[in-house]
């Protein structure tokens, strides 16, 4: 499966929209890109999926250019409930439910 | 609907010990999952089980067990406990294809002394 780069951390503040990038240069054609969301002493929380071009639902959107060898998360008007770890995983289609979490980027939003 | 259940959400155990956690999925959900999450190594992929089968299995040792009953429950079985087996585990469940969301449970804390 692709190795997943996002950064480590990232801060912003109330109201802003925040925008991570996760690199994948190795995807594959049938592989597709999905983003976690993880608060402390919980388990990670499903935020968004997508192939190519652009996804969007009530929480975020997930912009994957035409090479598809990164996407960006992008938050509209963070809170600080926001404040989580995110992560970006590559699934393969034939590769059953198994999820691969990288490093994933520890948002912080400030009031 | 309810959600992922784990339990116990705590557990101490010393070394040498085995110990048995239990997931009960999301009602209709057919695959659970297991993860194991710790500060050092991230959240990593223990193994998968799909209508009482195996599906996938991650890189543990054969310490590491599960099995899934016929109501989708699963468990999980740690032999011969050690100290590095400190860890959040994390159950998720999602419905029968591949690709499906996952929804993960609270987790079960396990402390090894």
């Amino acid at each position: 499966l692709a190795k997943t780069t996002q950064p480590i951390s990232m801060d912003s503040y109330e109201g802003q929209e925040v925008n991570i990038t996760c690199s994948h240069n190795n995807i594959a054609t049938n592989d597709y890109i999905t983003w976690y969301q993880q608060f402390p002493s919980q388990g990670p929380r499903f935020i968004i999926q997508g192939y190519k071009t652009k996804v969007t639902n009530e929480v975020a959107s997930l912009f994957i250019p035409a090479d598809r060898k990164s996407s960006t998360l992008s938050l509209p008007r963070v809170s600080l409930s926001d404040t989580a770890v995110y992560y970006c995983l590559v699934q393969r289609e034939n590769a059953g439910n198994m999820l691969t979490f990288g490093g994933g980027t520890r948002l912080m939003v400030k009031p | 609907k309810a959600g992922v259940t784990q339990t116990p959400r705590y557990l101490i155990k010393t070394r040498g010990q085995q110990v048995t956690l239990s997931c009960s999925p999301i009602s209709g959900h057919r695959s659970v999952s297991w993860y194991q999450q710790t500060p050092g190594q991230g959240l990593q992929f223990l193994f998968e089980y799909f209508s009482e089968t195996q599906r996938n299995k991650g890189n543990f040792p054969g310490r590491f067990s599960g099995r899934q009953f016929s109501n989708s429950r699963s468990e999980m079985n740690v032999s011969t406990l050690e100290l590095g087996d400190s860890a959040l585990y994390l159950c998720a469940s999602s419905l029968a294809t591949v690709g499906n969301e996952q929804f993960f449970g609270p987790g079960t804390r396990l402390t090894v002394l």
